[in-house]
């Protein structure tokens, strides 16, 4: 168990839709970086958030958007959603010497 | 650009065996730490192993070390005595110093048969 958590586990939904995806990081990291996994282009980095403020941002749609709440959870908002947005999206805690624990990962199923 | 690569997309070996898994990457910073990662059938990412680059020693975790040659920009796994559980993908991820993201290869499969 890396400690991080996600919520929810599997999400199936529409086209045209808009998901929440939820990650808390491990107990005393302040960093949070959000990734995308899907099957014909291995692991993406979407953002990254330190202490409530976004770090960084990699390849990121404009439809999709993040943010880091006081209590260090972060939400992935992912809107208009389309069949190629399905995919595994992880979170990872950043810990001490740039290693990340990742959570269990949420399942985007867009039908 | 960093990149990873990983130039097995599978393998397979017997139980009980030693596998080795390769990875190379391509940076021109001196200091920058390199992670493999398991991701079993489950799709959970666990952290195997992490060598940070200014330690010229070898990182090793139980059955698992890495083979890290910094001139040459090679990070190679050796999983020793492999078992059943160790069937996984397996991602090499680069970080440097002061960057945002972990750079993933593209993974090599991992079948250990009984």
């Amino acid at each position: 168990d890396s400690g991080v958590t996600q919520t929810p586990k599997h999400l199936i939904t529409a086209t045209g839709q808009r998901v929440t995806l939820r990650c808390s990081p491990r107990s005393g990291d302040l960093s949070v970086y959000w990734y995308q996994q899907s099957l014909d282009q291995g692991l993406q980095f979407l953002i990254q958030y330190y202490n409530g403020e976004e770090r960084a941002k990699g390849n990121i749609l404009e439809r999709f958007s993040a943010q880091q709440f006081p209590d260090l959870h972060s939400e992935l908002n992912l809107s208009s959603l389309e069949l190629g947005d399905s995919a595994l999206y992880f979170c990872a805690s950043g810990g001490p010497e740039e290693t990340q624990y990742f959570g269990p990962g949420t399942r985007l199923l867009v039908l | 650009a960093q990149t990873v690569t990983q130039s097995q997309p599978e393998m397979s070996v017997q139980e009980a065996e030693t596998v080795t898994l390769s990875c190379t990457y391509d940076t021109s910073e001196n200091n920058y730490y390199l992670f493999w990662y398991k991701q079993p059938p489950s799709r959970q990412m666990i952290l195997v192993i992490r060598q940070e680059a200014y330690k010229q020693q070898n990182a090793t975790e139980n059955r698992f070390s890495v083979n890290f040659q910094k001139a040459a920009k090679s990070f190679s796994l050796k999983i020793s005595d492999s078992q059943l559980g160790d069937t996984a993908m397996y991602f090499c991820a680069f970080h440097f110093q002061g960057a945002q993201k972990l750079v993933f290869g593209q993974g090599t499969r991992l079948t250990i048969n009984p």
